[in-house]
């Protein structure tokens, strides 16, 4: 697994709350990435890092922020949670120079 | 952007039908092309990938997939399914030009029935 933890595992939580998912590693990657995985539309990217305090957008950035203070970890957060935003939440980190990527086991965040 | 296509969202066969899932993506220039399976209660597993060389890529657990320039496409095969494959299928590609950002397709939800 690229010694990645993220955390929670799930989380139900109520419109209009402020959430944060973090994602740990352990093996000092420079790339980290957060996708969200809905139904028919696979993976959808929503912000990544290439170092410590440099992050850019994804395809569904809005309603989402990130933060990378420290190389092992990239926390995302949601200012105030919408519905749209129930879904399933993965971390990802890319390994060496072969483009491969490692997933975490996700999160599970419900918005109700 | 570059965007992915997979064509069928659902496929249901029996063990040992031959299995083939269509990717299509829709940028020209040049690019890396990956598999992704995620099992049932897991996260996503890479199956295989193509950069460069030889078009017919052969990956994990019996798959394989060919990359055919010309059509724009990186389809899955395998000949001979086993209950074990019931999954989702992701295919995902990376602009060599645009950065390190992935594009995933939506998936295809394989079923194979015993």
């Amino acid at each position: 697994d690229a010694g990645i933890t993220q955390s929670p595992r799930h989380k139900v939580t109520e419109t209009g709350t402020p959430v944060t998912l973090r994602c740990h590693q352990t093996e000092n990657h420079r790339y980290m990435y957060w996708y969200r995985q809905d139904p028919g539309h696979g993976l959808r990217l929503i912000h990544y890092s290439y170092g410590v305090k440099d992050t850019d957008k994804g395809e569904v950035s809005d309603g989402y922020s990130v933060s990378r203070s420290k190389t092992e970890d990239f926390l995302l957060t949601l200012e105030s949670a919408t519905s749209s935003q129930t879904s399933v939440y993965f971390c990802a980190i890319k390994a060496g120079t072969n483009e491969k990527l490692f997933f975490g086991s996700g999160t599970q965040l419900s918005v109700l | 952007a570059q965007s992915v296509s997979q064509h069928n969202h659902h496929v249901i066969l029996s063990e040992a039908a031959s299995l083939e899932l269509g990717c299509n993506y829709s940028y020209g220039g040049t690019v890396n092309l990956f598999w992704y399976v995620q099992y049932p209660g897991q996260h996503l597993q890479l199956l295989l990938k193509y950069f460069s060389g030889d078009p017919l890529v052969k990956g994990i657990k019996g798959f394989e997939a060919e990359f055919i320039k010309s059509k724009f496409s990186f389809n899955l095969r395998k000949p001979s399914v086993q209950w074990s494959d019931t999954a989702e299928y992701f295919c995902a590609v990376n602009v060599r030009a645009a950065g390190n950002k992935l594009t995933f397709g939506g998936g295809t939800r394989v079923l194979v029935k015993p």
